[in-house]
């Protein structure tokens, strides 16, 4: 069964640290993959997505993401993060014939 | 800001009550989703609808009854549920059904 992965479940960072969320996927086919936020008190929105391509795609506020078919990978990526980032992050993929699947979501914490 | 809304925003029931939520899409999209999100869990797909008509039932209890009138529009009747069903139940809705799903705002249900 297809499956999602999100290693991990809390992260703590100062501002301007590097963060790094990590997504792996179970589906041997092809996938499309994305990333959705959920700001406090906020409805979930789309981060960035992968469909085809070039592997490295980027986002919203300066968020990218890259695609790693051979490890089923889709790790989230922000050089320096800041306060306003703090949210909660999830990872979702489907694949042909399939319904979207979620990974348990990682919630950002960002000190100011 | 969002394309799709949900009513009510907050909801309160009792078992014994039948309530409804309602969905509504201004984005002219062909496909619409139920999920429900608890703490700690992945969102869980209940169910979906392409151009009106209900293509997955993620083997939801039939305490909850989907209605789909038209492409804008998807309902979610509840009748004599238990407090496990407490969660915030959120709709989508997309393109395809392998397009970037928009989520409406969810309406958080508390069932005493």
């Amino acid at each position: 069964a297809q499956s999602v992965s999100q290693h991990n479940h809390h992260v703590i960072l100062s501002e301007a640290a590097s963060l790094e969320l990590g997504c792996n996927y179970s589906y041997g086919g092809t996938v499309n993959l994305f990333w959705y936020v959920q700001y406090p008190g906020q409805h979930l929105q789309l981060l960035l997505k992968y469909f085809s391509g070039d592997p490295l795609v980027k986002g919203i506020k300066g968020f990218e993401a890259e695609f790693i078919k051979s490890k089923f990978s889709f790790n989230l990526r922000k050089p320096s993060v800041q306060w306003s980032d703090t949210a909660e992050y999830f990872c979702a993929v489907n694949g042909a014939g399939t319904a979207l699947i979620f990974g348990k979501g990682t919630t950002l914490s960002v000190s100011s | 800001e969002t394309g799709v809304t949900q009513t009510p925003r907050h909801l309160v029931m009792g078992m014994t009550n039948k309530k409804s939520l309602k969905c509504e899409q201004h984005l002219g999209h062909n496909a619409m989703y139920w999920y429900k999100q608890s703490a700690k869990k992945p969102l869980e797909l209940m169910f979906v609808y392409n151009f009106k008509e209900q293509t997955e039932n993620n083997s939801v209890p039939s305490r909850f009854s989907p209605e789909c009138p038209n492409s804008s529009h998807l309902f979610l009747h509840l009748h004599t549920l238990q407090p496990e069903d407490s969660a915030l139940y959120l709709c989508a809705s997309s393109q395809g059904s392998r397009e970037t799903q928009y989520f409406g705002p969810g309406t958080r249900l508390l069932v005493l």
